[in-house]
């Protein structure tokens, strides 16, 4: 069974600091795919990052950076300099084409992070 | 480029009495999921359509919530009759084409159902 477990359920910082937010996955299959959204409070889920199993290279975006470890199965999300605006909860989901039911994306709980001024 | 709508925005309704929701997916969008959020919880899957045939229903509790996506463009969700464990946030998803999972799925802003 595929799972995703995001340990952490609140964070909170203060405006410039730095925060990792962990996701951890499992899965039996070859191919994957990791996604990361960001839920703000107006409720609609913003689509951040897709990872492949096959790629595991780092990415950075602006303030954003994203660690793909397979070793330890692991999609970790960093935001730098973190801003109020950052301040939503953030879902790390997995899903893979081998799946015979379907496509639709396994999300973990969730980490609410809140940034103060 | 419009994004996935959905109506009501939120939605009251007594224990037993039936609800529906409406989804109009992104234009061109082949695959169209329905999730329900709990409170504190990451959103888990209804249905997933694949155009107008049902893909995964598997955890759709099929006593009391039905779908449909006629002509493979626009869904509605229902529920009948309602429980109280049935208040949520009902999402709805679609991506260009789901059958390989890579493409990324769009959300609406959801409908808030309270079941009193």
């Amino acid at each position: 069974a595929q799972k995703v477990t995001q340990a952490q359920t609140e964070i909170s910082v203060v405006e410039k600091e730095d925060v990792t937010l962990d996701c951890v996955y499992e899965t039996r299959d070859t191919t994957y795919y990791l996604f990361w959204y960001k839920q703000p409070p107006s409720g609609e889920l913003v689509f951040l990052i897709r990872r492949n199993s096959f790629d595991e290279q780092n990415e950075i975006s602006g303030r954003y950076s994203w660690n793909f470890q397979k070793s330890t199965s692991s999609f970790n999300f960093t935001i730098t300099a973190s801003q109020v605006v950052d301040s939503a909860v953030y879902f790390c989901a997995l899903t893979s084409p081998a799946n015979q039911a379907g496509t639709a994306l396994i999300f973990g709980k969730g980490t609410t992070l809140s940034v103060s001024s | 480029e419009a994004g996935v709508a959905q109506s009501p925005r939120y939605k009251i309704i007594e224990k037993r009495q039936s609800v529906a929701f409406w989804c109009n997916p992104i234009s061109g969008h082949a695959t169209l999921y329905w999730y329900q959020q709990i409170l504190g919880q990451g959103p888990k899957l209804l249905i997933q359509f694949q155009n107008n045939g049902v893909v995964d229903d598997s955890q759709l509790p099929k006593d009391r919530f039905s779908a449909e996506r006629l002509k493979g463009v626009d869904s509605t969700l229902k529920i009948q009759p309602a429980k109280l464990e049935d208040s949520a946030v009902y999402l709805c998803a679609s991506s260009l084409d789901g059958a390989s999972g890579y493409n990324e799925q769009f959300f609406g802003p959801g409908t808030r159902l309270t079941v009193l």
